[in-house]
């Protein structure tokens, strides 16, 4: 029962281009999401958040929109750059104590 | 500089064998956690500890087993009783009690022959 989907496994964006990676949940308990971004071989390092109180939050180029009812979320990178190219997982918790739960990724390659 | 360790990075294992992998943290974070990734599947909890001395199994728990005795580590073992241990496992902490923000390792890749 995959309660977080990233249904594209690969996207691949023009330079200068904006990114959006795409993420659906189906338990509407969920209340903080989180994007993390993954290079080969190395662990995941934090990007970006939004709790469910919020429709979106903008840090930098990259921007997290949240659809409550639409039970989902995309990230937005704009403009695009070379070392964007990673790995994108996203991931939801219930309630501060409540694990996270991961989407199986998203590969994001932008070419020159 | 704070972050985590671990080791090794790369591991070999014969079949039946169990093996070690170390986590260490500096950055003084209560709670650490311990991953697992497949190809073409999100990250699957095996264990957490949001305290010392104490730790609960998360979704894969089978066929592995924790430590906490010290804040600034949390090995994990994988035993001969994991049927598929080949994987890339995670070591994660933070600062908040449950699942905050995490803060992960380099990774691990156990590979058994």
């Amino acid at each position: 029962d995959q309660q977080v989907k990233q249904n594209s496994p690969s996207l691949s964006v023009q330079e200068g281009r904006i990114s959006i990676l795409n993420c659906d949940y189906t338990n509407s308990m969920f209340d903080y999401f989180l994007w993390y971004k993954k290079y080969p071989a190395e662990g995941p390092t934090f990007l970006i958040s939004i709790s469910s109180i919020k429709d979106k939050n903008e840090d930098g180029r990259f921007t997290v929109f949240l659809n409550k009812s639409a039970k989902h979320l995309s990230l937005h990178i704009v403009p695009s750059q070379p070392g964007d190219s990673a790995v994108y997982f996203c991931a939801a918790r219930r309630d501060s104590n409540y694990q996270l739960i991961w989407g199986a990724g998203t590969k994001l390659i932008i070419k020159p | 500089d704070g972050g985590i360790t671990q080791s090794p990075k790369y591991l070999f294992r014969k079949e039946g064998q169990n093996v070690t992998l170390s986590c260490e943290q500096n950055l003084n974070h209560d709670a650490m956690y311990w991953y697992r990734q497949d190809p073409g599947q999100g990250l699957r909890l095996i264990y957490y500890s949001q305290i010392v001395n104490d730790f609960q199994k998360g979704d894969i728990a089978e066929g592995y087993s924790v430590s906490r005795e010290k804040k600034e580590s949390f090995p994990l073992t994988v035993t001969s009783a994991q049927k598929n241990p080949t994987a890339f496992y995670l070591c994660a902490s933070s600062i908040q009690g449950v699942a905050g923000e995490l803060f992960f390792g380099e990774g691990s890749r156990l590979t058994v022959l």
